[in-house]
């Protein structure tokens, strides 16, 4: 099947830094990817869609000057956090849809756990 | 608002036995339901679907059932096996635009 892969897996910052989280489809092309982020024991809340080669669409309440995204490629997304802080650890998981194969069918990364000290 | 529900955070099935997972929604524009099994330390992986145009879609062990008057779907793992053991998600799409997921329910199934 499709593969997505995520990378960082871990990722351990000070506060005030800024992470970057690569997410890429490796066997497909995917002209559009999404951003979650997990909550312990909660939904996967959809952060943001990001299309390639245009501006990714923010969900109410997330911040677009915060949480950075860049879809450069039909195989590359990237999620910067900026001036991380403590409240914004978590794990976060990308997905993406491969335009050829089934409808509806999201394959994902396999996430990454950033921790803010 | 959270607007895909999975109201059961665990269950415990013995194995041969049915297994029922149960997801509610609330935005009627969704079209198109999936189910997803994670194991620790993976992502979720795509498990079976449904679009709104059908009330039941089978998969070998698996079914997806839609409600779409109670705003419910459900999934049945018959019969259970130890293997099955996971975080099962809904998601739902609106036309395949956005997807919106549950918080899950933890499956167990004992041997």
């Amino acid at each position: 099947g499709a593969v997505v892969s995520q990378h960082p897996s871990r990722v351990i910052c000070k506060s005030g830094t800024s992470v970057k989280i690569e997410c890429r489809s490796l066997d497909f092309q995917a002209t559009t990817m999404f951003w979650y982020r997990q909550f312990p024991k909660q939904s996967l809340m959809l952060m943001a869609t990001s299309n390639e080669g245009s501006k990714a669409t923010y969900e109410q309440g997330v911040e677009k000057d915060k949480f950075l995204i860049n879809h450069a490629s039909l195989t590359l997304s990237t999620l910067t956090v900026t001036s991380a802080h403590p409240e914004d650890s978590s794990f976060y998981i990308c997905s993406a849809r491969d335009r050829r194969g089934r409808s509806g069918e999201l394959f994902f990364g396999e996430g990454s756990r950033l921790t803010v000290l | 608002d959270q607007q895909v529900k999975q109201n059961s955070p665990s269950l415990s099935v013995q194995e041969g036995r049915i297994s029922i997972l149960n997801c509610d929604y609330t935005n009627s524009m969704f079209d198109y339901f999936l189910w997803y099994k994670k194991y620790p330390a993976e992502g979720p992986t795509f498990l079976i679907s449904i679009s709104s145009i059908k009330d039941k879609n089978e998969d070998g062990r698996f079914t997806v059932f839609l409600n779409k008057s109670a705003k419910h779907l459900s999934l049945h793992i018959v019969p259970s096996q130890p293997g099955d053991s996971a975080v099962y998600f809904c998601a739902a799409s609106d036309n395949f635009n956005k997807f919106y997921f549950g918080s899950g329910t933890k499956l167990n199934v004992k041997p």
